[in-house]
């Protein structure tokens, strides 16, 4: 079963506008990370963020966390076509030793 | 440095048959994951291992789908007599640090995209 849902599923902008991405997840959580996937490449670790932190950034990526909402965002500013990919939170269980995944949004950045 | 690879890429099996799935993680890495991707879907756990210890199988859907890792490295993952709903990307994820709160990012293989005719 997939734990968090992405919002929205798809996503078509311009370079050098803003994305923003959401993830909400049903469980608590000890920490929550945000993955994107190239066609044809594996998952490549962008970013995370534990339970007890509210804000991160990491160049171009702003993630903000809201436990009491169950909700995640990742923003990326200043998208270059490069950026078209899909990508994904994961949560991880307090209890568990596994990630768990949404559907992924779908990002389309066009020159 | 390598990180997480697979083999192979892609796999074509007709229905019925076993199929094994390879992952080399990396070097010292002591957890190692494996997940299923459906197309248009995010990744489903399966299995965990920590070294050669299988912790977690929770997530592996039948009694056909099997998982080792003799030595602690190389893990390999068997399919018995494949269904077409086996189809998917099978993905290996290696992790340095071990314990259950998974506090560090895991490192994605490239995945072995299945084919069940």
């Amino acid at each position: 079963s997939q734990q968090g849902e992405e919002d929205p599923q798809a996503l078509s902008i311009q370079e050098g506008e803003n994305a923003t991405m959401n993830c909400s997840y049903k469980t608590s959580i000890n920490n929550l990370q945000w993955y994107r996937q190239n066609s044809g490449r594996g998952l490549v670790h962008l970013i995370l963020i534990r339970s007890n932190e509210r804000e991160k950034h990491s160049g171009r990526l702003r993630v903000t966390l809201d436990t009491s909402k169950k909700s995640s965002s990742l923003l990326i500013t200043a998208s270059r076509a490069a950026d078209t990919a899909s990508y994904f939170c994961a949560t991880v269980h307090q209890a568990g030793t596994a990630l768990i995944f949404g559907k992924g949004t779908t990002l389309s950045v066009s020159s | 440095g390598a990180g997480v690879s697979q083999s192979p890429r892609y796999k074509v099996a007709k229905r019925g048959q076993d199929v094994a799935l390879r992952c080399d993680p990396i070097s010292g890495h002591v957890s190692l994951f494996w997940y299923q991707q459906a197309l248009g879907q995010g990744p489903e756990f399966l299995t965990y291992f920590q070294n050669e210890a299988q912790l977690d199988k929770s997530g592996l859907p039948s009694d056909r789908f099997f998982a080792e890792r003799p030595e602690g490295s190389v893990s390999t993952l068997k399919i018995q007599r494949t269904q077409q709903e086996d189809s998917a990307v099978y993905l290996c994820a290696s992790s340095l640090i071990s314990g259950r709160s998974l506090s560090y990012e895991q490192y994605f293989g490239p995945g072995t995209r299945l084919t069940v005719t």
